[in-house]
């Protein structure tokens, strides 16, 4: 079936460190990828978004490019913050105009000062 | 501003007691979703809605009811509550689109004892 897979964490980090989480899914057909945060107590929100191979979603610093031949959609930025501490959720939707995400299992980042 | 509401933030019940957690939306979006956030399984899809009348049941709908009586609102009914259904419940609505973000809910925690 599909499914997301990330790379378990936590993720520890010093501020200002180079950022990856690894992201990769099993789909039939071409599905749109996104990334979720969720920030202490809240709901997840948007970050990023793309819906085509090649595609680079972007926001806040953060990126993430639709790798088609890989089936990945890895996250990165170039230098955290202490703000970015959260948990990242990579999701798939099935292109069939129900919006019915899979999401993977989460990966929580941890930035020290 | 367009909100998402989940009531009530948090809930302690007893195991085999009746439980609904509410959920309101201002968005106008004819899709929406409840999920549930586990450590280890990330998001699980519980039941869905395309639109007033309809609802549909996710991956873990078993012990669970959900009825959509107008657009805003969609309830999520616990039966008979078992330890089993302690978790974090999301709330989510998005527009009938495949690109189209889901707005969350700040989520209930539920303790079944």
């Amino acid at each position: 079936g599909d499914s997301v897979t990330q790379m378990e964490g936590p993720v520890t980090l010093s501020e200002e460190a180079f950022l990856t989480i690894n992201c990769t899914y099993t789909a039939t057909g071409y599905p749109s990828l996104f990334w979720y945060v969720q920030y202490p107590g809240e709901g997840l929100q948007l970050l990023l978004k793309a819906t085509k191979a090649d595609d680079k979603g972007s926001n806040k610093g953060f990126e993430a490019t639709y790798r088609k031949e890989t089936t990945s959609f890895h996250l990165e930025k170039g230098s955290v913050q202490v703000s970015d501490s959260a948990v990242y959720f990579c999701a798939l939707s099935l292109n069939t105009g129900f919006q019915k995400l899979v999401f993977g299992t989460g990966t929580r980042l941890l930035v020290s000062p | 501003d367009a909100e998402i509401t989940q009531s009530p933030r948090h809930k302690i019940t007893e195991t085999g007691r009746q439980v609904t957690l509410a959920c309101h939306q201002t968005w106008n979006h004819n899709n929406m979703f409840w999920y549930r956030q586990d450590l280890g399984h990330g998001l699980r899809l519980i039941h869905y809605s395309y639109g007033v009348q309809d609802t549909n049941k996710g991956e873990v709908s078993d012990g669970y009811s959900v009825s959509r009586s107008n657009t805003e609102d969609l309830p999520l009914t616990l039966e008979s509550a078992a330890s089993s259904q302690t978790s974090v419940y999301f709330c989510a609505s998005s527009e009938f689109r495949d690109d189209s973000p889901l707005h969350f809910g700040n989520g209930t925690r539920l303790t079944v004892t």
